[in-house]
Order: C-alpha cells, then sequence, then structure tokens
C-alpha cells in the first residue's frame, strides 16, 4: 500500500526566511506525488505536482518540490517565507488512477 | 466558474438525526470523492466514485451512503449521526487519462458538521 508521512506537524519560521516542509513516500510503483495548501475554513488548493515529467517541480506561490527517488521524499520549499505563507500543507500520493492518500498536514506558521 | 459545489456550509445536528451533504461539479470529470478531515489526522476517505454509476468504500465509510446521481452530482448521506461523525467533509474530483496519470483534486469548500 502507498502512503505518506509529513515530518513535523507544525512548523514555524521568520518572514524572509526559507521554507522546508519535508515529506516521505512509500510506493512499489513510480508515484503520483502532490502538495496541497488549506488557508483557515477553506478547501484544500493544488499547489503542485510529480508525475514523472521532471524531478525538479514549480507551483504556485513561489514553491517548488523536488522529487528524490534515493531518498522516497518529496519536500517542499520555498526560499523567502512571506505572512501569507501561513496555512497548513498536505503532502499526498496517488494510489492509483483514482485515489489519492494524503499525509497527515503540516501547520505553517510565519513570525513577523 | 467552475468548480466543485456543496452544500450546506455549516450544519447542526443532534444524535440520530440523518442529512445529506450536496455535492455537483461543473468540471465535467468522471471521479468523485468524499473526505473527512479531522484535527491530526489529515483527510480520510469516506467513499469514492469513479465513474458515473459506480460506488466504492474508502477508509472510513462505516455510519456512511453515498449516491452518485449524475456526473454532475455526488451526495453522502448520514442515516443517524452520531458525535464522532463532527467533523468536516470535503467533495472532490478529478479528471484522469486512461494510462493512468492523475491530475489532482480539486476540491469544494467544505461542511462543518456538528453532531451534539
Amino acid at each position: 500500500a502507498q502512503s505518506v508521512t509529513q515530518l513535523g506537524s507544525h512548523v514555524s519560521v521568520s518572514e524572509g526566511a526559507l521554507v522546508l516542509l519535508r515529506c516521505n513516500y512509500s510506493s512499489s510503483v513510480p508515484p503520483y506525488l502532490f502538495w496541497y495548501v488549506q488557508y483557515p475554513n477553506q478547501g484544500l488548493q493544488l499547489l503542485l505536482k510529480y508525475t514523472s515529467a521532471a524531478t525538479l517541480v514549480k507551483g504556485i506561490n513561489g514553491f517548488e518540490a523536488e522529487f528524490k527517488k534515493s531518498e522516497t521524499s518529496f519536500h517542499l520549499t520555498k526560499p523567502s517565507a512571506h505572512m501569507s505563507d501561513a496555512a497548513e500543507y498536505f503532502c499526498a500520493v496517488a494510489s492509483s488512477a483514482s485515489k489519492i492518500i494524503f499525509g497527515s498536514g503540516t501547520r505553517l506558521s510565519i513570525r513577523p | 466558474n467552475a468548480g466543485v459545489t456543496q452544500t450546506p456550509k455549516f450544519q447542526v445536528l443532534k444524535t440520530g438525526q440523518s442529512m445529506t451533504l450536496q455535492c455537483a461539479q461543473d468540471m465535467n470529470h468522471n471521479s468523485m470523492y468524499w473526505y473527512r478531515q479531522d484535527p491530526g489526522m489529515g483527510l480520510r476517505l469516506i467513499y469514492y466514485s469513479a465513474s458515473e454509476g459506480t460506488t466504492d468504500k474508502g477508509e472510513v465509510p462505516n455510519g456512511y451512503n453515498v449516491s452518485r446521481l449524475n456526473k454532475r452530482e455526488f451526495s453522502l448521506r448520514l442515516e443517524s449521526a452520531a458525535p464522532s461523525q463532527t467533523s468536516v467533509y470535503f467533495c472532490a474530483t478529478t479528471a484522469y487519462s486512461g494510462t493512468g496519470s492523475n491530475y489532482g483534486y480539486t476540491f469544494g469548500s467544505g461542511t462543518r458538521l456538528t453532531v451534539v
């Protein structure tokens, strides 16, 4: 079975600092991987997705993620945090053509 | 605007009451899903419908039923609500190709349900 593990339920960084949210996956076949963002009282919004075309994936709002097969990782980064980045972030893996499995989420806080 | 519409946005039920959560999409997608979100547990799949006319259980189906009314609509029913079903419910949809690629989900804005 496929799964994802997000390391750290809460991450806090200063405004302007590097954002790094960690995600490791487990999959017996080449996976499709996703990062979603959820702002307070809203639904989830797709940030970026990996579908084997390129290992470095760029998403919206300046985020990017790198697929590392040897480490089974798909960490999310942003060079410089903004206050508006405060939200909950979910890593997810596609277990088949029709289902996605979500991690438990990481809440990102930004300090002024 | 194209997307996924969920109704109602908020609901309070008494234990034992029933209700139906509605979801409609205008994206012409085949697949639709119901998830529940609880603090610290991420999103857990309740039921899904890979195409019109089919439904399948997900990770946490007990206490729920679903109906795929047509390609656009996928409803979730609680026959006898329990406090453990207090949660935020999300409907989602996706298109995927026959080769197996997955484009990711589009989510509705959620229904916040409280069972007292």
